[in-house]
């Protein structure tokens, strides 16, 4: 059965610090789409990035980046020189086979940024 | 282009009684997944529509139910409501193609049960 663990409940970090946030993820296919989604106080949940399971490039957006490592399982995001505006929720998911429309989410992390 | 839209934004039912949650997708996306958040549970998933079909279904009873229109819009049902179903309920809208995944949320309806 899939399964998404976000271990780190809560985080708090100053502002400009760089700050990682750990997501490991079980699946027995062989195909499966791995996301990132933030949830800011207003609720709304925001896409941040889907990657397949054979494209274990790491991905760099801005000041975002996601390292993917299928040996590990493991799925992690990075926010280097963190703002006050990225405090917010972050949940890793996951989806198995070729149709990413069942996503499986993580309990997430709720990322405190202080000034 | 406009976003996702769902109404109400928030719900008082008393248990026993029945809703019905209606989604907008963005013009164009013919996918509409719904989701509940509860602080207990997390997101979970409901189910999805894809050209008003029933595509997936997660784990839940019978009293949530779905239907999608011609227009993409989707609308959810609970009936016979519980305490339990208090959530913040959200869909999400995507071109439901293999080229073109991005979902995208609407702002949610909070629902509470008394």
């Amino acid at each position: 059965a899939q399964k998404v663990t976000q271990a780190q409940t809560e985080i708090s970090v100053v502002e400009k610090e760089d700050v990682t946030l750990d997501c490991v993820y079980e699946t027995r296919d062989t195909t499966y789409y791995l996301f990132w989604y933030k949830q800011p106080p207003s609720g709304e949940l925001v896409f941040l990035i889907r990657r397949n399971s054979f494209d274990e490039q790491n991905e760099i957006s801005g000041r975002y980046s996601w390292n993917f490592q299928k040996s590990t399982s493991s799925f992690n995001f990075t926010i280097t020189a963190s703002q006050v505006v990225d405090s917010a929720v972050y949940f890793c998911a996951l989806s198995e086979g070729s149709r990413d429309d069942k996503i499986i989410f993580g309990k997430g992390t709720r990322l405190h940024i202080l000034p | 282009k406009a976003g996702v839209t769902q109404t109400p934004r928030y719900l008082i039912k008393t248990r026993g009684q029945q809703v019905t949650l209606s989604c907008s997708p963005i013009s164009g996306h013919r996918s509409v997944s719904w989701y509940q958040q509860t602080p207990g549970q997390g997101l979970q998933f409901l189910f999805e529509y894809f050209s008003e079909t029933q595509r997936n279904k997660g784990n839940f009873p019978g009293r949530f139910s779905g239907r999608q229109f011609s227009n993409s819009r989707s609308e959810m049902n609970v009936s016979t409501l519980e305490l339990g179903d208090s959530a913040l309920y959200l869909c999400a809208s995507s071109p439901g193609t293999l080229e073109g995944y991005e979902q995208y949320f609407g702002p949610g309806t909070r629902l509470t049960v008394t």
